[in-house]
């Protein structure tokens, strides 16, 4: 089955600076990765979401990476927030199988330091 | 709409005893999940559902049963509980393939349970 790996587990940051997080997955036929945000005491956020034919994607101040032949994709957060803090987990599937089951990274915990 | 919502949000139990946790959704969603969250394990897929009357099993789901009777609630039951079901547990719900998406899974706010 997939397995999914999350790095760092947490993240400090000044606020105003950038984050990165980075995950691998295993299964090279996975071809949607997720992101989500939990803050605390709620269920998770889906903030952006990429598919394998592309490699990038932008939201205003988020965007993802992807690197397929590498199996690995980032989370870039710019100019940072003290709403950004939160944990981030990152996602893979094969979203055409039944049921887009999600396989999850561990989190990281972003701390934005104002 | 609602959303996602889940009952309850919290319950102690003791080793043994059984209960079912409740998920509800106003999306009209065909598909349906339970995770469980447990502290620097991010969340793990117990059972889901692509329909009303279909259920599957995720990867962890051991001690755990499931009933989607109707298209908009997806139940968690656990007939004996053991301490280490102490977890968080989420609801989640997203559209089908058939509607070419987006496949955002919509999360539930959780039910905290502790088995002691």
């Amino acid at each position: 089955g997939e397995n999914v790996e999350q790095h760092p587990s947490t993240l400090s940051v000044q606020e105003g600076d950038s984050a990165v997080i980075k995950c691998t997955y295993s299964d090279s036929a996975s071809n949607y990765f997720p992101w989500y945000k939990q803050e605390l005491g709620k269920g998770p956020q889906l903030i952006i979401d990429i598919r394998s034919n592309v490699g990038e994607k932008k939201d205003q101040r988020i965007a993802v990476t992807l690197n397929k032949t590498a199996k690995h994709f980032s989370l870039h957060i710019t100019e940072t927030q003290p709403e950004d803090s939160a944990v981030y987990f990152c996602a893979a599937s094969i979203f055409e199988a039944a049921g887009n089951k999600l396989t999850f990274g561990g989190g990281t915990r972003v701390l934005v330091k104002p | 709409n609602a959303g996602v919502t889940q009952t309850p949000k919290f319950r102690v139990l003791k080793t043994g005893q059984s209960m079912t946790l409740l998920c509800a959704q106003d999306m009209n969603h065909e598909y349906m999940y339970w995770y469980r969250q447990d502290p620097g394990m991010g969340l793990r897929l117990i059972h889901y559902s692509v329909g009303e009357g279909t259920t599957a099993k995720g990867e962890v789901p051991d001690g755990y049963n499931v009933s989607r009777l109707k298209k908009q609630n997806f139940l968690l039951g656990l007939e004996s509980a053991a301490p280490s079901q102490t977890s968080v547990y989420f609801c989640a719900s997203s559209y089908s393939l058939v509607n070419s998406g987006p496949y955002e899974q919509y999360f539930g706010p959780g039910t905290r349970l502790t088995v002691t």
